[in-house]
């Protein structure tokens, strides 16, 4: 099976940038996206194709994949950002696959 | 726009069958996947299965002998099936539209319904 790693937290300050990893197998080889997730609320896409983001998410996030690491950059992090966020891609065998989701926390 | 909105029991008996409907408006079920996941209270996201438009479906590996998504064009809905489930099923379910770019990997869910807790109880 195919498995995507998240830190499980990750804190920043507000105004300051914000970086969450997912990492995989080869995983800048496939597609990854992102969604973030506030507390009794769906998920939200924020990223999708790596780096693309799908109209009215703010500029500040952005996304990047190359090697075995995705990466999720928020830009002048805002409290209300304050969320989970999770990572998502394709693999052959096991089809869809999540991270195990990061908590950030905006300190 | 694209709208989701679950449906179904909210307390399951262990053993018995989860079954869950997503109606689907401002769009028609007959384009694109649709799909399933599910999150445990306090855990992270499961992706549980698709189907797709012509009616074909594919499933998480790890639940594939339990479950099964099926659909009703006329009613533009689509269901989930959970058969004999156990204190561990015991989450909120989603229902979304997947998109999937075709022949490169990349897709990704779009949006989603609100979700549904189920929770599996004598």
């Amino acid at each position: 099976s195919y498995d995507l790693t998240q830190p499980p937290s990750v804190s920043v300050s507000p105004g300051q940038t914000a970086s969450i990893t997912c990492s995989g197998d080869k995983l800048g080889d496939k597609y990854a996206c992102w969604y973030q997730q506030k507390p009794g609320q769906s998920p939200v896409l924020i990223i999708y194709q790596n780096n693309k983001r799908p109209s009215g998410i703010p500029e500040r996030f952005s996304g990047s994949n190359s090697g075995n690491t995705a990466t999720l950059t928020i830009s002048g992090t805002q409290a209300m950002d304050e969320a989970d966020y999770y990572c998502q891609a394709w693999d052959s065998s096991t089809a869809v696959v999540f991270g195990g989701g990061t908590k950030l926390t905006v300190l | 726009q694209v709208q989701l909105q679950e449906s179904g029991p909210g307390l399951v008996k262990p053993s018995e069958t989860l079954s869950l409907t997503c109606t689907v408006s401002g769009g028609s079920i007959s384009s694109y996947y649709w799909s399933w996941i599910r999150q445990p209270p306090g855990k992270g996201l499961e992706w549980i299965g698709y189907i797709y438009h012509s009616g074909s479906t594919n499933y998480n590996p790890s639940l594939k002998s339990r479950v099964t998504i099926s659909r009703d064009t006329s009613k533009n809905q689509f269901s989930l099936k959970v058969r004999s489930v156990t204190a561990a099923d015991t989450a909120v379910y989603y229902c979304a539209k997947f998109i999937a770019v075709a022949g490169t990997g990349s897709n990704w869910f779009d949006p989603w319904g609100q979700g549904t807790l189920v929770t599996v109880s004598s």
